[in-house]
C-alpha cells in the first residue's frame, strides 16, 4: 500500500543540464499535482495533470519546464537548461477523483541541487 | 493573486505548553487544511476543513474554518517533542485543484 513514490530523492545538476523528477502516484490514482517548495517558504503549486492530459499549467515557469503524466508509467517534471535559482524541493501529490476531499497526499520530495 | 499570511512565523515553547497558529488571507476559500511538515520529509495532512465555522479535533489539535472564510486557526494542546516541525495552512476557492499555502509556522519545543 504505497504512498506516492518520488525519485530521485536528492538530484545534483551543474547549470545548463537537464534535470528529471519522476513521481508514482498512489495506486488508484489518476491525478497528480506538482508543488515547488524554495528554501524557508511554503509550497507553490506548478502544475495539475491527469493521465496524457495537463489540467492546470498556471503556476509553471513558461520556459524551460514541462511536465506529462503518459498513460503508462510515473509523471515526469522536467527542467531544461537548470540555473541556480532552481534550487528547490519539489513534490508531487496525487488523488483519486480530482477533488479536495481530505486534501492530497504528497510524497517525499525530491531536492534538487543546482552548482 | 491569492495569499495567505501564517502567523507567528516562529515559536519557541516548552513540552507541556499548548500552541495556537493562524492564517489570514483578504480572499474567500471554500477549504482549509493543516499539514504538517517533518525535515526532509513531504507535508502530511492533520486536518481539513470544508464549511465556514466548522470546528474538527484530530487528538490534540484543533482547527477552525472561519466563519468569514478568510482565516483559519489551528490549536496543539499539552505538546510533546514529536510536534517539532513546520506547520502550514493551505486553502483552495471552490473547484479549484491547486492549494495555496501560507508560510509555514516553525515549532521548536524546550524539554
Amino acid at each position: 500500500n504505497a504512498g506516492v513514490m518520488q525519485n530521485p530523492r536528492h538530484l545534483v545538476r551543474r547549470r545548463g543540464q537537464e534535470a528529471r523528477l519522476r513521481c508514482s502516484p498512489m495506486k488508484g490514482h489518476s491525478h497528480v499535482y506538482w508543488y515547488r517548495q524554495l528554501p524557508e517558504e511554503g509550497l507553490k503549486f506548478m502544475v495539475y495533470l491527469q493521465k496524457e492530459n495537463i489540467i492546470d499549467e498556471s503556476g509553471m515557469p513558461k520556459e524551460r519546464f514541462s511536465a506529462e503524466f503518459p498513460k503508462e508509467g510515473p509523471s515526469i517534471l522536467r527542467i531544461q537548461q537548470v540555473v541556480r535559482g532552481d534550487s528547490a524541493a519539489y513534490f508531487c501529490a496525487s488523488s483519486q477523483q480530482g477533488t479536495l476531499n481530505y486534501g492530497y497526499t504528497f510524497g517525499s520530495g525530491t531536492r534538487l541541487t543546482v552548482v | 493573486g491569492q495569499q495567505l499570511n501564517q502567523s507567528p512565523q516562529s515559536m519557541f515553547i516548552q513540552e507541556g505548553e499548548d500552541v495556537s497558529m493562524n492564517c489570514t488571507s483578504s480572499s474567500i476559500f471554500n477549504t482549509w487544511l493543516w499539514y504538517k511538515q517533518d525535515p526532509g520529509e513531504g507535508p502530511v495532512l492533520l486536518i481539513a476543513l470544508y464549511k465556514a465555522g466548522e470546528l474538527t479535533s484530530n487528538g490534540r489539535l484543533t482547527a477552525q474554518f472561519g466563519i468569514t472564510r478568510k482565516d483559519s486557526f489551528l490549536n496543539i494542546s499539552a505538546s510533546i517533542p514529536s510536534d517539532v516541525g513546520i506547520y502550514f495552512c493551505a486553502a483552495a476557492i471552490q473547484g479549484a485543484q491547486k492549494l495555496v499555502f501560507g508560510q509555514g509556522t516553525r515549532l521548536t519545543i524546550n524539554p
